[in-house]
């Protein structure tokens, strides 16, 4: 079945770093993939999307590449801040499968000043 | 324009109880989707539903249940709850469900803590 897996965490960073979160897949189809960021005692929010080969998906100052020859999506920033600290987490959804997502286990990030 | 709302913000319930979770979608969206996050690990699917049906479910046992109103928002219910059972459940909302680049929009969920 599909399956998202993520680098372990917890990640801990300075202020200014460079950051990159691993992410690869498993899929039957041809899926979409995301980018999810949870803060302390919130709900996840949508951080980015890419929804095909080769597609970049960009907010924020994140950003990550849709690679299809090595089903990866992994995350990065050119330079983190404090403010980044969170919970992010890799997901897939299907071809067909629109309402379901599938999550990996979440990476924490903790940036230092 | 407003978010997907859920109610209760926190609950708790003992052993063997039933519990009800609230879900409204963003105005417009036919689709929503529960998740049951445990602390320390991504969400996992519980139900989609659109326009009242059941579109797919979750690996979750049949004390598990749901379902979607003509105005589009949701229940989720539990019964004969379960100490593992306690966990963070979230509802979202998307426009058709169907295409996988529709995307999913996150409520702030339900803290749900089993005695």
């Amino acid at each position: 079945g599909d399956s998202v897996t993520q680098m372990e965490g917890p990640v801990t960073l300075s202020e200014e770093a460079f950051l990159t979160i691993n992410c690869t897949y498993t899929a039957t189809g041809y899926p979409s993939l995301f980018w999810y960021v949870q803060y302390p005692g919130e709900g996840l929010q949508l951080l980015l999307k890419a929804t095909k080969a080769d597609d970049k998906g960009s907010n924020k100052g994140f950003e990550a590449t849709y690679r299809k020859e090595t089903t990866s999506f992994h995350l990065e920033k050119g330079s983190v801040q404090v403010s980044d600290s969170a919970v992010y987490f890799c997901a897939l959804s299907d071809q067909g499968q629109g309402g379901k997502l599938i999550f990996g286990q979440g990476t924490e990030l903790s940036v230092k000043p | 324009d407003a978010g997907v709302t859920q109610s209760p913000t926190h609950l708790i319930k003992t052993r063997g109880q039933h519990v009800t979770l609230r879900c409204s979608p963003i105005s417009g969206h036919k689709s929503v989707s529960w998740y049951q996050q445990v602390l320390g690990q991504g969400p996992q699917f519980i139900f989609q539903y659109y326009e009242k049906e059941e579109r797919g479910r979750g690996n979750f046992p049949d004390r598990f249940s749901a379902r979607q109103f003509p105005n589009y928002s949701s229940e989720l219910n539990v019964n004969a709850l379960l100490l593992g059972d306690s966990a963070l459940y979230l509802c979202a909302s998307s426009l058709d469900g169907i295409t996988s680049t529709d995307t999913q929009y996150f409520g702030p969920g339900t803290r749900l803590t089993v005695l």
